[in-house]
């Protein structure tokens, strides 16, 4: 069964602290990981990663696709009140079927 | 934003009841996605249609179905609502194809079951 499994479920930390969340996944053909940032209602996405795109960054966010170990890192540095949400991986099988983790629920407090 | 709207934003049924959800994909999308999120989880796959065909099924019984319109527009239908059926219902729509693109999401539909 293709699973998604992100950890810590919950993360408080103060502004300008640098944290780390982690996805890691069992599927059978994997396509892309891709990592959303969820603070209301609907998903935003951050990031795809691909086997040809293994990293990928934008200002303070940044993600790394470790194949081998079937896993993504996703860091957040000098982190913000506005970063507060709920980040949720997902990753791709084909067919354009997606299958999502639990999320980590960061709060950044002042 | 991402071009995706859903409808309607709230909704209150009764046990036993039936519920259609409305989704409008991105323009040019011709793929969409429907995912029950319950309260602290991560989305869980209903179904994916393309070109109004269904593409996929997650593990949801035969009394979640689903349309796809020409105009790639999309209705969710639930019959015989439970209680375990209240969540946030999301659309997602996308690109089609043997490439990977990534999903664009609609604001959801709060569906509460009584």
């Amino acid at each position: 069964e293709d699973k998604v499994v992100q950890s810590p479920l919950s993360l408080v930390v103060h502004e300008g602290d640098t944290v780390t969340l982690n996805c890691s996944y069992e599927v059978t053909n994997f396509r892309s990981l891709l990592w959303y940032k969820q603070e209301k209602k609907a998903p935003t996405f951050l990031f795809m990663l691909t086997s040809s795109g293994i990293e990928k960054k934008s200002g303070r966010l940044s993600s790394i696709l470790d194949k081998k170990e079937l896993s993504s890192i996703l860091n957040i540095t000098a982190t913000q009140t506005g970063d507060s949400a709920i980040y949720l991986c997902a990753v791709e099988v084909p067919g354009n079927q997606f299958y999502f983790g639990t999320g980590t629920s960061l709060t950044v407090i002042p | 934003e991402t071009g995706v709207t859903q409808s309607p934003t709230h909704l209150i049924k009764t046990r036993g009841q039936q519920v259609t959800l409305r989704c409008s994909s991105q323009s040019g999308h011709n793929t969409v996605s429907w995912y029950q999120q319950a309260l602290g989880q991560g989305p869980q796959f209903i179904f994916q249609y393309y070109r109004e065909e269904e593409n996929g099924r997650g593990n949801f019984p035969p009394r979640f179905s689903g349309l796809q319109f020409p105009n790639y527009s999309s209705e969710l239908n639930v019959n015989a609502l439970e209680l375990d059926d209240s969540a946030l219902y999301l659309c997602a729509s996308s690109l089609g194809g043997v490439s990977s693109y990534e999903q664009y999401f609609g604001p959801g539909t709060r569906l509460t079951v009584t």
